[in-house]
This record gives C-alpha cells, structure tokens and sequence, in this order.
C-alpha cells in the first residue's frame, strides 16, 4: 500500500504562514487531496487533485505538489483553523490517507 | 444541497454483525459512487471499498474483504455497509462518503459510532 507521511502537529500563531507537508512512499501523480477535519466533526474537503481549491473553501488555503511530495499551505492562519489535516491518495489501490497533521493555533 | 444521513452509533456484541445506513439526497444518487471509510484511533482512516449504485458494483479494500458488504438501494437513494464477525478491532466510528468523479470524498456523512463490547 502507499504510505503517505505527514508530520504529526504544529503550534502556528495567528496571521501566520503555514506549511503542511505529506510524502508518498510512491508516486501518486497530482491525485493527493486535502481534508480538514475538527473535533468531533466528519472531514470535508480542502483540495483536490493537488491544487485546486474546493468550491466555498477560503482562498487562505492552496495545494501544490506532485509525484511524492505535496504541501498544503495556510496563509494567513486563523483561529478557525485549528484541526486535523489529512492528505489521501487515489492513484494507487488501496486509496491511503495520511496519519494526519494536528494544527494547533496558539 | 447534498446531504449524506447516516444512521445511529450501535453497541454490539463480539461476533454478531451490525448493518449501517446512508441515505443520500440533494443529487441523483445513481450519478455517483458511495466511498465507505473507518475512523480508530490506532488507525486512522482507512478506505473500506466503494459502490457504484447505478450498476451496482462494488470494489474493496483488500483488508476489509471479508469484512465488509456493500450495496445500495436506488429505490430509496439509501447506500449500505455490513460489518460481519465483528471484533474490538471493528469499534470504530464508520463515514459514507460521496465519490467526485476524480477519486475523491467531495461530501461526507456524520459518521457512525461502532462499538463492539459485550
């Protein structure tokens, strides 16, 4: 299966840049996708395909990458965005998500 | 607007089976595939197996072969996911989830609790 790493959590303070990054153990093309997902709540969708922005999802966010190495950028962080983000892959069977990135706001 | 209504969170004995519901509406059910996907804490996410409810096929993961049996009801745009020989290694919370053509979950159900116990 394709592993997919993501770094476990980050502490970012508001108004900040965010970085958040997933490696694929093999290469997934530009199918990686992005999902958000707040305590308690079902994930929802960020990015798809690697970089196009999900209808209704603020502009803050972007994807880009491709092959094996995908970052999902926050610019500027706010309060709200704190959760968990998880990258998936659908180019190789079984899809994969990653081990997820907890994103603290201090 | 789309809507993915799961059923309630079960408690199940070791053993037995549980059989989950996702009712889909706000599109034509038939028009897309259904993704089903397993929440644990030891886990993660992890990619069930997929319906296609207009031709009624099915694709699983390799792991949850066995495990798991999909379908769906077009009649009533309802998708679901049987969990059979259930262990504690299956108390998890269980999403549905609407494939957009391009391989990736665009709308999600609440999510039900499974937990086996006696």
């Amino acid at each position: 299966d394709t592993v997919l790493t993501q770094s476990p959590a980050l502490a970012v303070s508001p108004g900040e840049r965010v970085t958040i990054s997933c490696r694929a153990s093999e290469s997934v093309s530009t199918l990686m996708h992005w999902y958000q997902q707040k305590p308690g709540q079902q994930p929802t969708l960020l990015i798809y395909l690697a970089s196009n922005l999900e209808s209704g999802v603020p502009a803050r966010f972007s994807g880009s990458g491709s092959g094996t190495d995908f970052t999902l950028t926050i610019d500027p962080v706010e309060a709200d965005d704190t959760a968990t983000y998880y990258c998936q892959q659908s180019w190789n069977d079984p899809f994969t998500f990653g081990s997820g990135t907890k994103l603290e706001i201090k | 607007e789309v809507k993915l209504q799961q059923s309630g969170d079960e408690l199940v004995r070791p053993g037995a089976s549980v059989k989950i519901s996702c009712k889909a509406s706000g599109y034509t059910f038939t028009n897309y595939a259904m993704y089903w996907v397993k929440q644990s804490p030891g886990q993660g996410l992890e990619w069930i197996g997929t319906i296609i409810p207009l031709i009624d096929t099915t694709s699983y993961n390799q792991k949850f072969k066995g495990k798991a049996t999909l379908t769906a009801d077009k009649s009533s745009n309802t998708a679901y996911m049987e969990l059979s020989r259930l262990t504690s290694e299956d108390s998890a919370v269980y999403y549905c989830a609407r494939d957009n053509p391009g391989l990736y979950f665009d709308y999600w159900g609440q999510g039900v609790m499974v937990t086996v116990s006696s």
